[in-house]
């Protein structure tokens, strides 16, 4: 079945150790997002890659980056990790967005970040 | 930018119960989706829906697009569809990008 993956799905860091979440997808979709989700709260945007176009959201901190190397594949580098990093990352994708919005956008299952 | 509100923010019901879920949003929107945020965290997707209704089984959806809101119907609740429903939009000015804008969310926990 086409779907979104997310590995890991939980994973434990120390606090300014760097960490890398992973994201694949088959659906053949051009744009693929990150979104953070702290308990209790909605997630929010960080940023999105339309094919190689890499789109930042104006608040999302410089600790966060991203890498697309190819359609399937989508990365998230957390450089130096603070108690405050500590949610649920949630990739997801959608077809196009030329629609004007109009696209669904699909979620992976999501890793949920410990920084101790 | 478009502002999203959900209500109930908190619901219980028993086994078997009917409910409805309803989104407000300030501005017109281009999409408009409903999930299901299980308890693992996982945000399913329920349904499309910029304007119209939906049935998909136990669950119905209706945006009037005019008035500005959505409603989520689900009948003879499960334990199942214990977790947390999300409406998300996306609003006229944010079609170049599709950013979704997530409302405030309702827990659900159907008890048996």
């Amino acid at each position: 079945d086409a779907m979104v993956i997310q590995n890991p799905r939980y994973q434990v860091t120390q606090f300014g150790k760097p960490v890398t979440l992973s994201c694949s997808q088959t659906l053949n979709h051009n744009v693929m997002y990150w979104y953070q989700q702290k308990s209790s709260q909605a997630p929010k945007l960080l940023f999105h890659y339309y094919d190689k176009d890499f789109n930042n959201e104006a608040d999302t901190p410089d600790n966060f980056q991203s890498r697309r190397p190819n359609t399937s594949f989508c990365f998230l580098d957390i450089r130096s990790p603070g108690l405050g990093d500590a949610a649920m990352y949630l990739c997801a994708t959608s077809r196009e967005y030329r629609l004007a919005g109009r696209d669904t956008q699909y979620f992976g299952p999501g890793t949920r970040l410990t920084v101790l | 930018g478009i502002q999203v509100e959900q209500s109930p923010p908190d619901l219980i019901l028993q086994e078997g119960a009917n409910s409805t879920l309803r989104c407000n949003f300030s501005d017109s929107v281009n999409n408009l989706q409903w999930f299901h945020q299980n308890p693992w965290g996982q945000l399913i997707n329920l349904f499309y829906i910029p304007s119209g209704t939906k049935q998909n089984g136990r669950l119905s959806a209706t945006t009037v697009a005019t008035e500005r809101y959505s409603l989520l119907y689900i009948s003879s609740s499960q334990t199942t569809d214990s977790g947390v429903y999300f409406c998300a939009v996306v609003g006229i000015d944010g079609g170049a990008t599709n950013k979704l804008i997530f409302g405030t969310g309702t827990l659900l926990a159907v008890q048996p």
